[in-house]
């Protein structure tokens, strides 16, 4: 199993300026979600789907968008991009119910200029 | 804010010697987890401990959970230099929400 891959890794964005991040995993688990890690904070929860076609605001969802049209792929848009949204962000997939640890993907490091 | 908060922020400690780490939140949970997250790394899943669990063990791992507190504790023994990561613990809520802390930055020195 790759597990819970991302792309891109690196992305460099003008104020305004709208794309997507690519999730995807191979494990069959009903939970995605994503995450963004700032420097000196934890991670924050964007938005999380629960299955296909199942998607629910996490923590700060404000500026970003999801779908979730089948269990292998969550991607993450951004609208507008504005500067504060320059951050890493992290997509993550688990089993339900909540028996084991969530798999974290390696990352998208995206700065907004 | 529902999400766990880990004590201290920051922890330096010799090889060898145990490193203690506190996550504490406001409400019920389903479950808590511990993750490391080395330098520019994703998370790594270490350990989850059930509401109606107590203590588990992995390895060199040792987690408590007190729901009555609402609090958790991660216990490295016999640290390693190579332990040295953020530690991050996370809550999960009956909703599937999960939430991260800050974390604690462990340095083991050599």
């Amino acid at each position: 199993n790759a597990g819970v891959t991302q792309t891109p890794k690196f992305q460099v964005l003008k104020t305004g300026q709208s794309m997507t991040l690519q999730c995807a995993q191979d494990m069959n688990h009903e939970y995605m979600s994503w995450y963004r890690q700032d420097p000196g904070m934890g991670l924050r929860l964007i938005h999380y789907s629960v299955g296909a076609g199942i998607t629910d605001q996490g923590e700060v969802p404000n500026g970003y968008n999801v779908s979730r049209s089948t269990t292998e792929d969550f991607p993450l848009r951004l609208l507008s991009a504005a500067p504060s949204q320059t951050s890493v962000y992290f997509c993550a997939s688990s089993q339900l119910p909540w028996a084991r640890g969530v798999y974290f993907g390696p990352g998208t490091r995206l700065t907004v200029l | 804010s529902q999400q766990g908060e880990e004590d201290p922020q920051a922890l330096s400690i010799q090889e060898g010697e145990n490193a203690t780490m506190n996550c504490s939140y406001k409400t019920s949970i389903n479950n808590l987890q511990w993750y490391r997250q080395n330098s520019g790394r994703g998370l790594v899943h270490l350990i989850l401990i059930r509401s109606n669990e107590r203590e588990k063990h992995s390895g060199r791992l040792r987690v408590t959970l007190d729901t009555s507190k609402k609090s958790s504790s991660l216990l490295i023994t016999a640290s390693r230099a190579a332990d040295t990561a953020s530690y991050f613990c996370a809550t999960q809520y009956n909703n599937n929400d999960m939430r991260f802390g800050a974390g604690t930055r462990l340095t083991v020195k050599p």
